[in-house]
């Protein structure tokens, strides 16, 4: 099993509230990673980043913001929820060291939080 | 622009009995990466099975197979013996190397083991 959490898992809130979803790696991976997944959908890469200090946005656009002020934490932030932001959200977490040789490593995926914006 | 494709929404098999899920990607890179995930009902995505391009060599593990065609640009699934704890929704990613590890995911299977 991979030591990868996010909390809360469950969250319904009201609009206009500001949320952030919290996501967190006790492996040591550089890369991280914040998909949108509808029930029984594909999912949507929103955000990721490469290590600390580094965010980048993803496919899909999102309202949402990221930091990566430490290794292991990556938090996605609504400043103000929506109903069109229900959905549910799945950290993920990879390792780097195998970039230079061309190795791509799994990415292991956290429980994931679904949100409910009413 | 790389994109994987699941052309089956649903499938169901008997406990058993052995099924196949399907996917095909399009892509230019020469390098890459495949995998099958799993995300059983309300629960944590997990890794099924991994797949190195250059490897001609179909990866393995237990009940779990592919077949892997790279000219065809074809990864498919097999799972022997299906069991109940198969019940899932499975997903194929594509991974090119040297991109940073980015990931594309198909827009998933989901498998129904029929008791």
């Amino acid at each position: 099993e991979a030591d990868i959490y996010q909390t809360p898992r469950y969250l319904v809130i009201g609009t206009g509230k500001k949320i952030t979803l919290e996501c967190s790696q006790t492996m040591g991976h550089d890369k991280m990673y914040w998909y949108q997944q509808d029930p029984g959908m594909e999912l949507h890469l929103i955000h990721y980043s490469y290590g600390v200090n580094s965010t980048e946005k993803g496919d899909l656009s999102s309202e949402s913001t990221v930091s990566r002020i430490r290794t292991e934490h990556f938090p996605l932030t609504l400043e103000s929820a929506r109903p069109s932001h229900t959905s549910q959200y799945l950290c993920a977490s990879s390792e780097s060291r195998g970039r230079a040789l061309g190795l791509s490593y799994e990415q292991y995926f956290g429980p994931g939080t679904r949100l409910t914006v009413t | 622009a790389q994109t994987v494709t699941q052309s089956q929404p649903e499938m169901s098999v008997q406990e058993a009995e052995t099924v196949t899920l399907s996917c095909t990607y399009d892509t230019s890179e020469s390098n890459y990466y495949l995998f099958w995930y799993k995300q059983p009902p309300s629960r944590q995505m997990i890794l099924v099975i991994r797949q190195e391009a250059y490897k001609q060599q179909n990866a393995t593990e237990n009940r779990f197979s592919v077949n892997f065609q790279k000219a065809a640009k074809s990864f498919s699934l097999k799972i022997s013996d299906s069991q109940l704890g198969d019940t899932a929704m499975y997903f194929c990613a594509f991974s090119p190397a040297n991109t940073g590890n980015q990931f594309y995911f198909g827009t998933g299977t989901s498998l129904t083991v029929i008791p």
